[in-house]
């Protein structure tokens, strides 16, 4: 247990609106990630940070921003949520303490957009 | 783009049959191999980090292989049984801030 949570847990929302979700850890980890999970696509980064205010984008970044303005809490937000971001969202920590790079993933956010 | 690709996309196999799966990914610029199992309803979870040509590793039933030369790795697993029913995703390690996930084989065993 990596000691990482997410908020909420699952979502409705309509079209349109602003949402953001939350990815919290414990443990003081400098790497987090934002990913999404959609069927035929496995898991695609959405946003990472390597440290605080220090972000960057991934594959699928388009329509999502993030913050992190604490070590603890990563931030994802959609902007303007759309149909096509219903999805499941992961986070998750990079272990680097072992070298190993794993990561450790959070519960995820089912989020759907009406 | 790096494309890591895993197959088959899924498997049925019947309890006790052994059975293999091969992520492929880019043999340049190669820093680790992960491979996470992920359970329905659950979160992946790392089973095996791999990083040396010739690498081997087990976890009890569940042993992988690894090949950088050519850019592929095999996942086996001995004796199926009900609880391995998951997806097996690979991802390759290019450098050390962003893994490239493939797709996934989906795995199901019959009791």
């Amino acid at each position: 247990d990596a000691g990482i949570t997410q908020s909420p847990r699952h979502k409705v929302t309509e079209t349109g609106t602003p949402v953001t979700l939350r990815c919290h850890q414990t443990e003081n980890h400098r790497y987090m990630y934002w990913y999404r999970q959609d069927p035929g696509h496995g898991l695609r980064l959405i946003h990472y940070s390597y440290g605080v205010k220090d972000t960057d984008k991934g594959e699928v970044s388009d329509g999502y921003s993030v913050s992190r303005s604490k070590t603890e809490d990563f931030l994802l937000t959609l902007e303007s949520a759309t149909s096509s971001q219903t999805s499941v969202y992961f986070c998750a920590i990079r272990e680097g303490r072992s070298g190993s790079y794993e990561q450790y993933f959070g519960p995820g956010t089912r989020l759907t957009v009406t | 783009i790096l494309n890591v690709e895993q197959s088959p996309q899924s498997l049925h196999v019947q309890e006790g049959d052994s059975t293999n799966f091969t992520c492929s990914f880019p043999s340049s610029n190669f820093y680790a191999l992960h491979w996470y199992r992920w359970e329905t309803a659950k979160s992946p979870e790392a089973l095996f980090v791999m990083t040396l040509n010739g690498d081997e590793k087990k976890k009890g039933r569940i042993s992988a292989t690894l090949n950088t030369k050519e850019g592929y790795s095999y996942l086996y697993i001995k004796g199926s049984q009900p609880e391995d029913s998951a997806t097996y995703l690979c991802a390759f390690l290019r450098n050390t801030d962003k893994l490239i996930f493939g797709t996934g084989t989906r795995l199901q065993v019959f009791p």
